[in-house]
């Protein structure tokens, strides 16, 4: 069964320093691969996503994304961070269908940042 | 609207009473997905609709859970004889459902269910 693993459950950092954030998948087949983020008080929203083609993908606020096939990962990193990015992060998998299908969420990594 | 609205945001319930969750996706949206997520918990899914059919039912819980969605457009959650453990925020999202717009979740605030 698809399953998605975050092992970083709670991730602290100051302000500038540099982040990456774990996400490993299980499935063997073509998979979709999603960060979403949840500020506090607000609803999850996208930050990335990966279909095909360049295995590096960028999204909104500085983050990006990198998919290794052989290891079945797809990490989130930013080069420094801010206190405004402080939040939960998940990381989602979906068979890579033309149409819609089951989407697996991690179990999540809060990302406290001290200002 | 002009995005995924749910109702109500709050319900407090007493134990063994059915609760009823809303859910209205953006319009045009083929694809709905209901989710829970407890305190300190991920995002558990609870079933998916593509359309008013229900693909994918495993994640829900128990009997006591069920999902409809008619008309391709609102979808309503229902939880009977509620216990204490289904207290949880219950989100839905909404996306395409086709091409690239598969997996792009935009999700609603959620219903914040307490059981007493």
């Amino acid at each position: 069964a698809q399953s998605v693993s975050q092992h970083n459950h709670h991730v602290i950092l100051s302000e500038a320093a540099s982040l990456e954030l774990g996400c490993n998948y299980s499935y063997g087949g073509t998979v979709n691969l999603f960060w979403y983020v949840q500020y506090p008080g607000q609803h999850l929203q996208l930050l990335l996503k990966y279909f095909s083609g360049d295995p590096l993908v960028k999204g909104i606020k500085g983050f990006e994304a990198e998919f290794i096939k052989s290891k079945f990962s797809f990490n989130l990193r930013k080069p420094s961070v801010q206190w405004s990015d402080t939040a939960e992060y998940f990381c989602a998998v979906t068979l890579g269908y033309s149409s819609a299908s089951k989407i697996i969420f991690g179990s999540g990594t809060r990302l406290s940042i001290r200002p | 609207g002009a995005g995924v609205s749910q109702s109500p945001s709050n319900k407090v319930t007493e134990k063994g009473k059915d609760v009823e969750l809303r859910c209205d996706p953006i319009s045009g949206h083929t694809a709905l997905y209901w989710y829970r997520q407890s305190l300190g918990q991920g995002l558990e899914f609870l079933i998916y609709f593509q359309g008013n059919s229900a693909p994918d039912k495993s994640g829900l819980p128990s009997d006591r859970f069920s999902a409809e969605r008619t008309g391709g457009s609102v979808s309503t959650l229902t939880i009977q004889r509620t216990q204490q453990e289904d207290s949880a925020v219950y989100l839905c999202a909404s996306s395409l459902g086709s091409g690239r717009g598969t997996g792009e979740l935009f999700f609603g605030e959620g219903s914040r269910l307490t059981v007493l």
